[in-house]
Formats: structure tokens, C-alpha cells, sequence
């Protein structure tokens, strides 16, 4: 149980172009989820908590304009890099919370990520 | 302001040897600690959690941790070192009294080796 999925587990695109990532949870609902992007060799970043029909909440520093978050349902946040820059080259790892899980759990359960690299 | 600390980014051990990976942390509320597991190109897979019950807690593949609120560790340790057990580690830290969705902070991960 508690399976989280990611769509496509990798991806090349040309500079400029846009890039949507899905993040679905397969045997749960999920009113939260979370978008993290991985330097190599580094930690994870947090960069917004999606929650299931309202806007996302973005960390300080991450450009809301060019990470669109979208989380039309209790199993699919979305992720779409607009007009993507080499600079945007990354690992993406979403996360989510099992709804029927009391809040006191606080685990999230994490996707197997998708690397972008922009050319 | 929560914060995590992993000292040593890269460990190295021989197959069979206990394993000991550090972790601090800092928080101004009781704080709810992960450790996480990443192998490479893959998403972060739950070791164990500490979230206020017992200060010693078993997970996964014969890790354990302990919670020692004085010394403000999470050490997570194994008895016996196995060539699998080669990946990247995260200690996490949650605010528990976050009345919304709670945040994860990782700390910056620590390497494990195993050599036989």
C-alpha cells in the first residue's frame, strides 16, 4: 500500500519548451501533496505543498509563474515547468499524505521522481 | 525554524560492521524525526520515524534509531553492514504541532559505502 507514482520517470526538452509531471497516488487519497527538486548529490528541496482544490503553497525563493502546481483531485498533483532553462535540470520527487492517516502521522510516502534535463 | 544536521556526508564501512550515520537536530517545538533511504535515481523510501512514543525505534532492514532529546540526536545506526545497504541517507525533521500539512527539512544526506 501507500504507492506513489510519477509520470515520466525521465525527460529531455529543448530550452523554452514547457514540461508537465504528474504525480499520482494509486491506493490512497491524498489532500496534500508535496514537489521537491534534487540537485546531484545534494538534498532535497522543498519547493511547494499542493492541496487538493486550492492553490499550491510555494517555499520563498521558488517562482510560482514558472512551476505551475495544479491538484484537481485527492490522487494527481501536477507539475509543469514552463519555458524550461538548462538551469532548471533536476530531480523532481513529489510526496504524499495518506487522507485516511491522522495528521499526528505526518508521514509522506515519495514518488521515484523524474529527472528533467533541459538541453 | 526547524533544521536538521548530518555530520559526515560520506561514511564508509566494511560488510559486517556497524553502521552509524548522525543526525541533530534543532527545533523550538518536540519535533517528529525521519530517516529515509535513496538509492540512486529513485524516490526516498521510509526507514523509520520517531514521533514521541518510544525514544528507541526499529525499522527497516535492521536500522534503528534513538531519540535523545538532550544530546538533540537521531542517530541511526545497524549492527551489521550489508553491501546493499549502500545508498544515500536522509534524517528529516517535522514540526508536530503544524496545524496544517507538516513540512519535511532533510538534512543534506550522508553517503553510506559498504566495501567487503
Amino acid at each position: 500500500g501507500a504507492v506513489v507514482s510519477q509520470h515520466p520517470s525521465w525527460v529531455i526538452c529543448k530550452s523554452g519548451t514547457s514540461v508537465k509531471i504528474e504525480c499520482r497516488s494509486l491506493d490512497f487519497q491524498a489532500t496534500t501533496m508535496f514537489w521537491y527538486r534534487q540537485f546531484p548529490k545534494q538534498s532535497l528541496m522543498l519547493m511547494a505543498t499542493s492541496n487538493e482544490g486550492s492553490k499550491a503553497t510555494y517555499e520563498q525563493g521558488v517562482e510560482k509563474d514558472k512551476f505551475l502546481i495544479n491538484h484537481a483531485s485527492l490522487t494527481l498533483s501536477t507539475l509543469t515547468v514552463t519555458s524550461a532553462h538548462p538551469e532548471d535540470s533536476s530531480f523532481y520527487i513529489c510526496s504524499a499524505r495518506d487522507l485516511a492517516w491522522p495528521l499526528s502521522s505526518y508521514e509522506q510516502y515519495f514518488g521515484p521522481g523524474t529527472r528533467l534535463t533541459v538541453t | 525554524a526547524q533544521s536538521v544536521t548530518q555530520l559526515g556526508s560520506h561514511v564508509s564501512v566494511s560488510e559486517g560492521a556497524l553502521v552509524l550515520l548522525r543526525c541533530n537536530y534543532s527545533s523550538s517545538v518536540p519535533p517528529y524525526l525521519f530517516w529515509y533511504v535513496q538509492y540512486p535515481n529513485q524516490g526516498l523510501q521510509l526507514l523509520l520515524k520517531y514521533t514521541s512514543a518510544a525514544t528507541l525505534v526499529k525499522g527497516i532492514n535492521g536500522f534503528e534509531a534513538e531519540f535523545k532529546k538532550s544530546e538533540t540526536s537521531f542517530h541511526l545506526t545497524k549492527p551489521s553492514a550489508h553491501m546493499s545497504d549502500a545508498a544515500e541517507y536522509f534524517c528529516a525533521v517535522s514540526d508536530q504541532n503544524t496545524g496544517t500539512a507538516s513540512k519535511l527539512t532533510f538534512g543534506t544526506g550522508t553517503r553510506l559505502q559498504v566495501t567487503l
